[in-house]
Protein backbone atom coordinates (compact mmCIF):
# COMPACT_ATOMS: atom_id res chain seq x y z
CA UNK A 1 0.00 0.00 0.00
CA UNK A 2 0.69 3.84 -0.08
CA UNK A 3 1.41 5.91 3.07
CA UNK A 4 1.21 9.50 1.59
CA UNK A 5 1.75 12.73 3.76
CA UNK A 6 1.08 16.80 3.13
CA UNK A 7 0.49 19.34 5.24
CA UNK A 8 -3.39 20.47 6.02
CA UNK A 9 -2.93 23.99 5.37
CA UNK A 10 -1.00 26.78 3.92
CA UNK A 11 -1.08 30.30 3.31
CA UNK A 12 0.93 32.86 1.49
CA UNK A 13 0.36 36.16 0.05
CA UNK A 14 -0.64 37.30 -3.50
CA UNK A 15 2.94 37.12 -5.68
CA UNK A 16 4.54 35.33 -3.54
CA UNK A 17 5.95 31.45 -3.30
CA UNK A 18 4.31 28.55 -2.23
CA UNK A 19 6.07 25.04 -1.37
CA UNK A 20 3.88 21.82 -0.91
CA UNK A 21 5.78 18.96 0.42
CA UNK A 22 4.98 15.26 -0.04
CA UNK A 23 6.71 12.38 1.59
CA UNK A 24 5.34 8.72 0.71
CA UNK A 25 6.13 5.13 1.34
CA UNK A 26 4.99 2.81 -1.22
CA UNK A 27 5.56 -0.51 -3.21
CA UNK A 28 5.93 -0.46 -6.46
CA UNK A 29 6.40 3.26 -7.19
CA UNK A 30 5.51 4.13 -11.01
CA UNK A 31 5.23 8.22 -10.79
CA UNK A 32 3.87 11.22 -8.66
CA UNK A 33 1.27 13.12 -9.85
CA UNK A 34 0.18 17.23 -8.12
CA UNK A 35 -3.59 18.01 -8.62
CA UNK A 36 -5.29 21.47 -8.34
CA UNK A 37 -9.21 20.90 -6.51
CA UNK A 38 -11.59 23.57 -6.25
CA UNK A 39 -14.25 23.20 -3.85
CA UNK A 40 -17.34 21.01 -5.80
CA UNK A 41 -15.45 20.40 -8.93
CA UNK A 42 -12.87 17.57 -10.07
CA UNK A 43 -9.11 17.36 -9.41
CA UNK A 44 -7.31 19.18 -12.50
CA UNK A 45 -3.74 17.52 -13.29
CA UNK A 46 -0.65 19.69 -12.63
CA UNK A 47 2.82 17.63 -13.39
CA UNK A 48 4.01 14.38 -12.94
CA UNK A 49 7.25 12.98 -12.08
CA UNK A 50 8.76 9.97 -12.99
CA UNK A 51 12.20 10.43 -12.51
CA UNK A 52 14.26 12.72 -10.18
CA UNK A 53 14.71 15.92 -10.57
CA UNK A 54 12.79 19.17 -11.52
CA UNK A 55 9.71 19.37 -13.80
CA UNK A 56 8.80 23.42 -14.59
CA UNK A 57 5.15 24.25 -16.47
CA UNK A 58 4.96 27.56 -16.11
CA UNK A 59 4.41 29.08 -12.35
CA UNK A 60 4.10 25.74 -11.30
CA UNK A 61 6.94 23.65 -11.05
CA UNK A 62 7.46 19.58 -9.10
CA UNK A 63 10.27 17.90 -7.83
CA UNK A 64 10.66 14.12 -6.83
CA UNK A 65 13.89 12.89 -4.97
CA UNK A 66 12.42 8.74 -5.30
CA UNK A 67 15.44 7.47 -2.92
CA UNK A 68 13.95 10.08 -0.14
CA UNK A 69 10.54 9.34 -1.24
CA UNK A 70 10.02 12.88 -1.57
CA UNK A 71 8.03 15.15 -3.97
CA UNK A 72 7.25 18.90 -3.41
CA UNK A 73 5.04 21.15 -5.87
CA UNK A 74 6.24 25.05 -6.17
CA UNK A 75 3.49 27.76 -6.84
CA UNK A 76 5.31 30.94 -8.28
CA UNK A 77 3.98 34.54 -8.38
CA UNK A 78 0.66 33.25 -6.46
CA UNK A 79 -2.94 34.75 -7.28
CA UNK A 80 -5.90 35.18 -5.59
CA UNK A 81 -7.26 32.21 -8.26
CA UNK A 82 -4.57 29.72 -6.71
CA UNK A 83 -6.66 29.35 -3.55
CA UNK A 84 -7.41 25.85 -3.87
CA UNK A 85 -6.61 21.98 -2.43
CA UNK A 86 -3.61 20.59 -3.37
CA UNK A 87 -3.14 16.79 -3.64
CA UNK A 88 -0.23 14.69 -4.11
CA UNK A 89 -1.01 11.70 -5.40
CA UNK A 90 1.47 8.24 -5.99
CA UNK A 91 0.67 5.83 -9.06
CA UNK A 92 1.62 1.98 -8.48
CA UNK A 93 3.10 -0.32 -11.33
CA UNK A 94 -1.07 -1.41 -11.78
CA UNK A 95 -1.66 2.22 -12.68
CA UNK A 96 -3.55 2.91 -9.69
CA UNK A 97 -3.56 6.38 -7.67
CA UNK A 98 -3.04 7.01 -4.21
CA UNK A 99 -4.10 10.36 -2.67
CA UNK A 100 -2.89 12.07 0.09
CA UNK A 101 -5.36 14.09 2.13
CA UNK A 102 -4.71 17.17 0.19
CA UNK A 103 -3.09 20.42 1.21
CA UNK A 104 -5.51 23.70 1.43
CA UNK A 105 -3.35 26.62 0.21
CA UNK A 106 -5.01 30.14 1.02
CA UNK A 107 -4.04 33.12 -1.09
CA UNK A 108 -4.14 36.39 0.92
CA UNK A 109 -4.30 39.85 -0.67
CA UNK B 1 -4.41 15.39 -21.89
CA UNK B 2 -6.93 12.80 -22.15
CA UNK B 3 -10.64 13.35 -22.13
CA UNK B 4 -12.92 11.43 -19.90
CA UNK B 5 -16.72 12.56 -19.61
CA UNK B 6 -19.41 11.42 -16.92
CA UNK B 7 -22.87 11.76 -16.54
CA UNK B 8 -24.66 13.03 -14.74
CA UNK B 9 -22.87 15.83 -13.02
CA UNK B 10 -25.38 15.24 -10.09
CA UNK B 11 -27.97 13.32 -9.47
CA UNK B 12 -30.20 13.27 -6.01
CA UNK B 13 -32.58 9.98 -5.68
CA UNK B 14 -34.24 8.50 -3.06
CA UNK B 15 -33.03 5.88 -0.70
CA UNK B 16 -33.35 2.50 -1.36
CA UNK B 17 -33.23 3.43 -5.01
CA UNK B 18 -30.10 2.35 -7.77
CA UNK B 19 -28.43 4.91 -9.95
CA UNK B 20 -26.39 4.97 -13.07
CA UNK B 21 -22.93 6.68 -13.61
CA UNK B 22 -21.65 6.92 -17.15
CA UNK B 23 -17.51 7.60 -18.06
CA UNK B 24 -17.06 7.76 -21.43
CA UNK B 25 -13.74 8.21 -23.46
CA UNK B 26 -14.14 10.81 -25.83
CA UNK B 27 -10.77 11.14 -28.08
CA UNK B 28 -9.32 7.14 -27.28
CA UNK B 29 -10.03 3.92 -26.34
CA UNK B 30 -9.71 2.78 -22.51
CA UNK B 31 -8.58 -0.48 -21.86
CA UNK B 32 -9.12 0.13 -17.79
CA UNK B 33 -11.59 2.72 -16.51
CA UNK B 34 -10.50 3.12 -12.40
CA UNK B 35 -13.59 4.59 -10.48
CA UNK B 36 -12.59 7.12 -7.09
CA UNK B 37 -15.19 8.30 -4.79
CA UNK B 38 -14.14 11.52 -2.16
CA UNK B 39 -16.41 11.93 0.37
CA UNK B 40 -16.53 15.81 1.82
CA UNK B 41 -13.32 17.37 3.29
CA UNK B 42 -11.83 14.05 2.29
CA UNK B 43 -9.31 12.72 -0.47
CA UNK B 44 -9.78 10.37 -3.06
CA UNK B 45 -10.11 6.85 -2.81
CA UNK B 46 -10.51 4.31 -5.42
CA UNK B 47 -13.16 2.03 -5.59
CA UNK B 48 -12.36 -0.01 -8.21
CA UNK B 49 -10.66 -1.27 -11.28
CA UNK B 50 -12.54 -2.33 -14.61
CA UNK B 51 -10.90 -4.06 -17.51
CA UNK B 52 -12.95 -3.89 -20.84
CA UNK B 53 -14.62 -7.03 -21.10
CA UNK B 54 -13.79 -8.78 -17.38
CA UNK B 55 -15.06 -8.17 -14.06
CA UNK B 56 -14.12 -5.02 -12.16
CA UNK B 57 -11.83 -5.58 -9.17
CA UNK B 58 -12.54 -4.03 -6.45
CA UNK B 59 -10.56 -2.57 -3.19
CA UNK B 60 -10.68 -3.42 -0.14
CA UNK B 61 -14.09 -2.51 2.32
CA UNK B 62 -15.91 -2.02 -1.39
CA UNK B 63 -18.63 -3.78 -1.92
CA UNK B 64 -19.29 -5.07 -5.12
CA UNK B 65 -22.61 -5.96 -4.84
CA UNK B 66 -23.50 -2.84 -4.50
CA UNK B 67 -21.27 -1.27 -6.75
CA UNK B 68 -21.67 -2.64 -9.79
CA UNK B 69 -19.47 -1.94 -12.72
CA UNK B 70 -19.67 -2.92 -16.41
CA UNK B 71 -17.10 -2.09 -19.19
CA UNK B 72 -18.63 -3.41 -21.65
CA UNK B 73 -16.48 -1.09 -24.51
CA UNK B 74 -13.97 0.22 -24.80
CA UNK B 75 -15.47 4.00 -24.34
CA UNK B 76 -17.72 3.59 -21.92
CA UNK B 77 -17.94 1.94 -18.15
CA UNK B 78 -20.73 2.05 -15.87
CA UNK B 79 -20.94 2.25 -12.12
CA UNK B 80 -23.95 1.21 -10.83
CA UNK B 81 -25.10 2.09 -7.01
CA UNK B 82 -27.76 -0.34 -6.12
CA UNK B 83 -30.06 0.47 -3.13
CA UNK B 84 -28.58 3.75 -2.46
CA UNK B 85 -28.48 4.95 1.24
CA UNK B 86 -27.45 8.37 2.80
CA UNK B 87 -24.56 7.60 3.55
CA UNK B 88 -23.23 6.20 0.11
CA UNK B 89 -23.57 10.18 -0.99
CA UNK B 90 -20.17 11.36 -2.51
CA UNK B 91 -18.34 12.35 -5.34
CA UNK B 92 -17.89 9.74 -7.98
CA UNK B 93 -15.08 10.18 -10.12
CA UNK B 94 -13.53 8.16 -12.89
CA UNK B 95 -10.74 8.19 -14.94
CA UNK B 96 -9.35 5.91 -17.82
CA UNK B 97 -6.45 4.32 -19.39
CA UNK B 98 -4.94 3.67 -23.08
CA UNK B 99 -1.57 2.68 -23.14
CA UNK B 100 -1.35 3.26 -26.84
CA UNK B 101 -1.93 7.76 -25.75
CA UNK B 102 1.05 7.74 -24.04
CA UNK B 103 2.11 7.05 -20.03
CA UNK B 104 -0.52 8.78 -18.16
CA UNK B 105 -3.77 9.40 -19.58
CA UNK B 106 -5.26 7.46 -16.01
CA UNK B 107 -3.98 10.74 -14.62
CA UNK B 108 -7.11 12.90 -16.18
CA UNK B 109 -10.52 12.69 -14.63
CA UNK B 110 -13.91 13.04 -15.98
CA UNK B 111 -15.96 16.46 -14.20
CA UNK B 112 -17.28 13.72 -11.59
CA UNK B 113 -20.54 12.81 -10.40
CA UNK B 114 -21.89 14.05 -7.18
CA UNK B 115 -24.39 11.83 -5.91
CA UNK B 116 -27.09 12.88 -2.46
CA UNK B 117 -29.32 10.04 -1.53
CA UNK B 118 -32.35 12.20 0.45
Amino acid sequence: GQNIDQPTEMTATEGAIVQINCTYQTSGFNGLFWYQQHAGEAPTFLSYNVLDGLEEKGRFSSFLSRSKGYSYLLLKELQMKDSASYLCAVRDRDYKLSFGAGTTVTVRA
Amino acid sequence: GAVVSQHPSWVICKSGTSVKIECRSLDFQATTMFWYRQFPKQSLMLMATSNEGSKATYEQGVEKDKFLINHASLTLSTLTVTSAHPEDSSFYICSARDPLQGDYTEAFFGQGTRLTVV
